[in-house]
């Protein structure tokens, strides 16, 4: 059973530009959730995805958004970049209707200059 | 609107001593409490969960009980090593408008335990 997966590892980008970030999920798991962990806080939510289709949100502009795929993986994508966006980003895999543990990959650092 | 409030760190203890990192929520309803690890370079692992009033979550010598009369479920270990190491976060599980299931996140606690 293979864990969940993010690509790219560490990413640098400019301030204004566009990044797209990937995730697969757990073997098994059908709900992707996004997280932004700013360096020395917790994580916050960004958006769930199941079925294709967003699930909730949390306080993010639209510029965050997102896909899922049939495999259930998933895509993050932020548009015109600024300074702020720079974190981690956590996905998180698990499965609909279960008592609601969450499985994460190891993260993408972005860093925007 | 639901939180989670951590102790401060970071927390320095030697080898074998006895750790507790509190945590303390805020939440209409019932939800599910976790405790994730995130070693360093690394992304986040669930350490335990309760999901229910009294349960005690353990795993790894760790253990958290869920208290309904304090809003606590404090992380406690008996003996810690330099590998407990760590980020520890406290989380509760929250629906929103949609009825769809999030975490919501204290802020960490940073523990080094020392030779």
């Amino acid at each position: 059973e293979t864990g969940v997966t993010q690509s790219p590892t560490h990413l640098i980008k400019t301030r204004g530009q566009q990044v797209t970030l990937r995730c697969s999920s757990q073997s098994g798991h059908n709900t992707v959730s996004w997280y932004q962990q700013a360096l020395g806080q917790g994580p916050q939510f960004i958006f769930q995805y199941y079925r294709e289709e967003e699930n909730g949100r949390g306080n993010f502009p639209p510029r965050f958004s997102g896909l899922q795929f049939p495999n259930y993986s998933s895509e993050l994508n932020v548009n015109a970049l600024e300074l702020d966006d720079s974190a981690l980003y956590l996905c998180a895999s698990s499965v609909s209707g279960s008592t609601d543990t969450q499985y994460f990959g190891p993260g993408t650092r972005l860093t925007v200059l | 609107g639901n939180s989670v409030t951590q102790m401060e760190g970071p927390v320095t203890l030697s080898e074998e001593a006895f750790l507790t990192i509190n945590c303390t929520y805020t939440a209409t309803g019932y939800p599910s409490l976790f405790w994730y690890v995130q070693y360093p370079g690394e992304g986040l692992q669930l350490l335990l969960k309760a999901t229910k009033a009294d349960d005690k979550g353990s795993n790894k010598g760790f253990e958290a009980t869920y208290r309904k009369e304090t809003t606590s479920f404090h992380l406690e270990k008996g003996s810690v090593q330099v590998s407990d190491s760590a980020v520890y976060f406290c989380a509760l599980s929250d629906r929103d408008a949609g009825n769809n299931r999030k975490l919501i996140w204290g802020l960490g606690t940073s523990l080094a335990v020392n030779p």
